[in-house]
């Protein structure tokens, strides 16, 4: 059972783009929902976060939208980079102990 | 700047060896976890643990065992080690589980 659904699969976007990532969750106790960049040989790094009190979060080029009736939420990269180019994660917290569900990942590539 | 640190980036074993990996944080965090990452299938949880001598089974445990004797250092141990161990380990630690900080991971190969 997979609790937290990514799509799409993997992108491809042209360099000044917009890529947009989904994801999709089954738990209504889920609290906090966060992304994850990830670079080849790297671990992940927290990219953005939002909590369901909150409809949009924005840092810079990275913008959150969450909608809690729909159980899902998205990513968007404005003006998207060949240095955007990376596997992005999507997770949610709540459940026994209080630990993160992850998505499976999606890769991104922005082409030049 | 915060940390956690995984003490191999490479690690080549022979089949049947006890291996340790191990996780260091410097955050003081109460939460830290073992994953393993292979392509399509995401980060699938082996253990974590929520404070000095605790443990808890993850999704995917079998042939796989943890320590955590001190709070800044987390142990993955595989028993015996088997080809299908072969993975990327990724060592997380977190406070209540908001903002998981991860280490760069140790690339483990079983030949």
């Amino acid at each position: 059972q997979q609790q937290v659904k990514q799509s799409p699969q993997s992108l491809i976007v042209q360099k000044g783009g917009i890529s947009i990532i989904n994801c999709a969750y089954e738990n209504t106790a889920f609290d906090y929902f966060p992304w994850y960049q990830q670079f080849p040989g790297k671990g992940p790094a927290l990219l953005i976060a939002i909590r369901p009190d909150v409809s949009e979060k924005k840092e810079g080029r990275f913008t959150i939208s969450f909608n809690k009736s729909a159980k899902q939420f998205s990513l968007h990269i404005m003006d998207s980079q060949p240095g955007d180019s990376a596997t992005y994660f999507c997770a949610a917290r709540g459940g026994a102990n209080s630990k993160l569900t992850f998505g499976k990942g999606i890769t991104l590539s922005v082409r030049p | 700047d915060v940390k956690v640190t995984q003490s191999s980036r490479y690690l080549v074993k022979r089949t049947g060896e006890k291996v340790f990996l191990e996780c260091v944080q410097d955050m003081d965090h109460e939460n830290m976890f073992w994953y393993r990452q292979d392509p399509g299938l995401g980060l699938r949880l082996i253990y974590f643990s929520y404070d000095v001598k605790m443990k808890e089974k993850g999704d995917i445990p079998e042939g796989y065992s943890v320590s955590r004797e001190k709070k800044e250092r987390f142990s993955l141990i595989l028993e015996s080690a088997s080809t299908n161990q072969t993975s990327m380990y990724l060592c997380a630690s977190s406070s209540q589980g908001y903002g998981y900080t991860f280490g760069s991971g140790t690339r483990l190969t079983v030949v």
